[in-house]
């Protein structure tokens, strides 16, 4: 299995204040993906990163914020947290794929369960 | 928008054999994933399809036609452990995967 640990794994906080999801992988892959998954929903990307420093948006960025300072640690960021945004969150990394391509199949953390009360 | 459909649940009994369809209809195709998630937990890799055809994986295999848009996971010799929910997900671009809402499996004795 990949290295790959998210801390918290559970937190509860209150509507209007920041939070920081951390994802720390020890396998050196080059790309980190956050995504949320929620009932009726599955698994929806929020940002992903191409390398360290490099992010983009995917289809839920609004309301987070990430950063990438290091390659084994890939930061989500809830600046100010809405009841909206009670979900579980998974980071997942991905290297070099069996078929050679240089971003392949992804290895996901273990979650983590938020809940903005 | 991006499109990726499956059945919401399925029941199926152990020893036998069961089939999760996945039909899509995206802007691009870089390959086809498959994940198995039990409740509580995270998804595991399962199988890769890019080009048409049959991958096998022991128990698992999993089929792929782009040109039509569908690719199945077929579960043989089902086990009560295999009930989880299946999800099917397209790489569209370079990068990031689009996952359908997934297949709740229930494997019953």
């Amino acid at each position: 299995d990949a290295g790959i640990t998210q801390s918290p794994r559970h937190k509860v906080t209150e509507t209007g204040t920041p939070v920081t999801l951390r994802c720390h992988q020890t396998e050196n892959h080059r790309y980190m993906y956050w995504y949320r998954q929620d009932p009726g929903h599955g698994l929806r990307l929020i940002h992903y990163s191409y390398g360290v420093k490099d992010t983009d948006k995917g289809e839920v960025s609004d309301g987070y914020s990430v950063s990438r300072s290091k390659t084994e640690d890939f930061l989500l960021t809830l600046e100010s947290a809405t009841s909206s945004q009670t979900s579980v969150y998974f980071c997942a990394i991905s290297g070099r794929g069996t078929s050679g391509d240089a971003a392949g199949e992804q290895y996901f953390g273990p979650g983590t369960r938020l809940t903005v009360t | 928008g991006q499109n990726i459909d499956q059945p919401t649940e399925m029941t199926a009994t152990e020893g036998a054999i069961v089939q999760i369809n996945c039909t899509y209809q995206t802007s691009g195709f870089n390959g086809l994933f498959w994940y198995q998630q039990h409740a509580g937990e995270a998804p595991t890799f399962l199988s890769y399809n890019v080009l048409d055809g049959l991958e096998e994986k022991g128990r698992f295999s999993s089929f792929l036609s782009r040109s039509k848009g569908y690719s199945y996971l077929l579960l043989k010799e089902l086990q009560m452990k295999d009930s989880a929910s299946y999800l099917c997900a397209v790489k569209i671009s370079g990068y990031a995967l689009n996952f359908g809402k997934g297949t709740s499996l229930l494997v019953t004795p």
